[in-house]
C-alpha cells in the first residue's frame, strides 16, 4: 500500500510568519511530488510540483524534496490570512496515478 | 480557456437511480481522472484515462463506470446509486492534475 502521510493540523501561524508543511511517503520509487491548496468547499488548486532533490521556489512558496529521507515539504513565507486552507501533498508512485495525503489545515492568524 | 468543467454542480439521487457526471477539458491533455473526496478519507482515485481510448481502474472503482468519449471529455457513470456513493466528485486532467470545480452528490 503506497502511503502519503501529512499531519492533519490545524497548523496555526501568525500573519507574516513562515508556515512549514510536511509530507512523508512510503514508495521509494516515487518520481514526482505535488502540493495543492484547497479552500473549504472548493476544488484542489495546484501550487507547485518538484521532481529533483533540493529546493524549488515560486514566489512566496518553496518546495523541498529529500528522496533519501522520503519527505517533501512546503514553506510559505510571509503568510497571509488568504493562505488559510488545507494543503494536500501528492506523490506519483505509479505511472499516471497520484496518491494524495489527507491534507494539513493551515490557519494564518491576523 | 475554461480549464476543466464539470456538470452538474449538485445532484440528489435516490438509491438505485443512475446518473452520469460529465467532465470536459480544453487544455489538450492526454490524461484525465475521476476522484471522490470524503471527510477523513482524502482524495481517492476512481478511474483514470491515460489517453484517448484507454481507461483503467483506480483505488475505488466498484459501482462506477467511465467513458473517454474523445480527448476532451471523460464521463463517470453510477449505474445504481447507493448511499455510500454520497461524496464530492472531482475530475482532473493532465499529469499535474488540474481539477474541475466538483460535483456534490447526495444519495438518499
Amino acid at each position: 500500500q503506497k502511503e502519503v502521510e501529512q499531519n492533519s493540523g490545524p497548523l496555526s501561524v501568525p500573519e507574516g510568519a513562515i508556515a512549514s508543511l510536511n509530507c512523508t511517503y512510503s514508495d521509494r520509487g516515487s518520481q514526482s511530488f505535488f502540493w495543492y491548496r484547497q479552500y473549504s468547499g472548493k476544488s484542489p488548486e495546484l501550487i507547485m510540483f518538484i521532481y529533483s532533490n533540493g529546493d524549488k521556489e515560486d514566489g512566496r512558496f518553496t518546495a523541498q524534496l529529500n528522496k533519501a529521507s522520503q519527505y517533501v515539504s512546503l514553506l510559505i513565507r510571509d503568510s497571509q490570512p488568504s493562505d488559510s486552507a488545507t494543503y494536500l501533498c501528492a506523490v506519483n508512485a505509479i505511472s499516471y496515478q497520484l496518491t494524495f495525503g489527507k491534507g494539513t489545515k493551515l490557519s494564518v492568524i491576523p | 480557456n475554461a480549464g476543466v468543467t464539470q456538470t452538474p454542480k449538485f445532484q440528489v439521487l435516490k438509491t438505485g437511480q443512475s446518473m452520469t457526471l460529465q467532465c470536459a477539458q480544453d487544455m489538450n491533455h492526454n490524461s484525465m481522472y475521476w476522484y471522490r473526496q470524503d471527510p477523513g478519507m482524502g482524495l481517492r482515485l476512481i478511474y483514470y484515462s491515460a489517453s484517448e481510448g484507454t481507461t483503467d481502474k483506480g483505488e475505488v472503482p466498484n459501482g462506477y463506470n467511465v467513458s473517454r468519449l474523445n480527448k476532451r471529455e471523460f464521463s463517470l457513470r453510477l449505474e445504481s446509486a447507493a448511499p455510500s456513493q454520497t461524496s464530492v466528485y472531482f475530475c482532473a486532467s493532465g499529469s499535474e492534475q488540474y481539477f474541475g470545480p466538483g460535483t456534490r452528490l447526495t444519495v438518499t
